[in-house]
């Protein structure tokens, strides 16, 4: 079974800064997508970006980016020139190629400070 | 637009209470889900439709009854909670099956 672990509960960045959210996952699978979802105080699950494993280029929108590395199952998330909109929980997820299901990790709180 | 909805917002109800969720999306989706999602944890995967067909059941309660009209709607009838039911239930849409799933506001249900 696929497992995706948020290893960091919570974090914290400056106003403008630079964060990483780090996420690992476990999988036999060659062929798999990964997200990462924000949930804000608000509730509403947002998605971030999304990766597909056969590409090699990292996913980008704007001021999030990761990092992928298949062959170490990891996929961090940046966030560039953090801003207060940016405090959330932040879910990374696992789907199979062709799967139906996605495999959250724990989640990871990200606090901004002004 | 990406946009799934939800409502109500906000419900309570008691143990003998019957009300029912609704979502809906008019984006041509034609795979929805449900989840139930506690404070502070992800969310969990309960119902999957595809092409208005019951696809996925995650060994939910009966008491939990989802329903799927048509393509753009999806209902969860409920009846007979408990007080650990009490949580916020998400609805999610993808184009189809195996796709990104994009998710509604949710619903924070209060049983009492």
């Amino acid at each position: 079974a696929q497992t995706v672990t948020q290893s960091q509960p919570e974090m914290s960045v400056q106003e403008a800064e630079t964060v990483t959210l780090s996420c690992t996952y476990d999988t036999s699978e060659s062929d798999y997508y990964l997200f990462w979802y924000k949930q804000p105080p608000s509730r509403q699950m947002i998605l971030v970006i999304r990766q597909e494993a056969y590409k090699q280029q990292n996913a980008t929108e704007n001021r999030f980016s990761v990092n992928f590395q298949k062959a170490a199952k990891s996929f961090s998330l940046k966030i560039s020139d953090s801003q207060l909109g940016d405090a959330a929980m932040y879910f990374c997820a696992y789907r199979r190629e062709y799967g139906n299901k996605l495999v959250f990790g724990a989640g990871t709180i990200l606090r901004v400070k002004s | 637009d990406t946009e799934v909805t939800q409502t109500p917002k906000h419900l309570v109800m008691g143990m003998t209470n019957k009300k029912s969720l609704k979502c809906e999306q008019h984006m041509g989706h034609r795979a929805m889900y449900w989840y139930k999602q506690k404070a502070k944890k992800p969310p969990e995967l309960m119902f999957v439709y595809s092409y208005e067909k019951l696809s996925i059941n995650e060994s939910v309660p009966s008491r939990f009854s989802p329903e799927c009209p048509n393509s753009s709607l999806l209902n969860l009838h409920l009846h007979a909670l408990q007080p650990e039911d009490s949580a916020l239930y998400l609805c999610a849409s993808s184009q189809i099956l195996a796709e990104t799933q994009y998710f509604g506001p949710g619903t924070r249900l209060l049983v009492l």
